[in-house]
């Protein structure tokens, strides 16, 4: 089964500090991609980073790195430097190449609350 | 460009009542989607198209249709809702199914069913 686990409900950081949000994920498919969306009160869905299963080194974007760990199936989320503004839900999700559909897979999300 | 769009923003619907979530994109997008997002929930997928023409199901289809008559709008349609479609409902779209092209998501439409 295709699944994204994410297993922090909540977290807190204290601004500038940096924060790791954690995601695993489960797929028989040799090929996929690993997205982070960020989703504030607003209510809007960002996207934040992308990883290819073939991509040999991390992604970055920004303050924004993904650190991947294919034998473990990991694909966590760390932000430097946190800003107030950093605060919202951060969802993980995953999109096998199998398949026709394109669909993202996402986790139940990670609410991450910053600290003055 | 205005990306994804979703009409209405805000709807109170009573049990039975039907109505229509209207999605476009101005991005020549092939692909489609509709998601709902329950509280505690990540989104999951309702239906999808992969053309003009075209849809499926996807995890959540029961009590929803629907229609891709032209490439840049993807309608979905409660034909007689029940107090459990109370959600938010995203659209997205992308360029490709493939893993590198991300999905721009619509601002969302929050339903509400009484």
């Amino acid at each position: 089964a295709q699944k994204i686990t994410q297993t922090q409900p909540g977290m807190f950081v204290q601004e500038k500090e940096a924060v790791t949000l954690d995601c695993t994920y489960d797929t028989s498919d040799p090929s996929y991609g690993l997205f982070w969306y960020k989703q504030p009160s607003s209510g809007e869905m960002i996207f934040l980073i992308y990883q290819g299963s073939y991509d040999q080194q991390n992604a970055t974007e920004g303050r924004y790195s993904l650190n991947f760990q294919k034998a473990r199936k990991s694909a966590n989320l760390v932000i430097s430097a946190s800003q107030l503004g950093d605060s919202a839900m951060y969802f993980c999700a995953m999109r096998p190449y199998g398949g026709s559909q394109g669909n993202l897979i996402f986790g139940k999300g990670t609410k991450l609350s910053v600290k003055p | 460009n205005a990306g994804v769009t979703q009409t209405p923003k805000f709807r109170v619907l009573k049990t039975g009542q039907s109505m229509t979530l209207l999605c476009a994109q101005d991005m020549n997008h092939e692909y489609m989607y509709w998601y709902r997002q329950d509280p505690g929930m990540g989104l999951r997928l309702i239906h999808y198209s992969v053309g003009e023409g075209t849809t499926a199901k996807g995890e959540v289809p029961d009590g929803y249709n629907v229609s891709r008559l032209k490439k840049q709008n993807f309608l979905l349609g409660l034909e007689s809702a029940a107090p459990s479609q109370t959600s938010v409902y995203f659209c997205a779209s992308s360029y490709s199914r493939l893993s590198g092209y991300e999905q721009y998501f619509g601002p969302g439409t929050r339903l509400t069913v009484t």
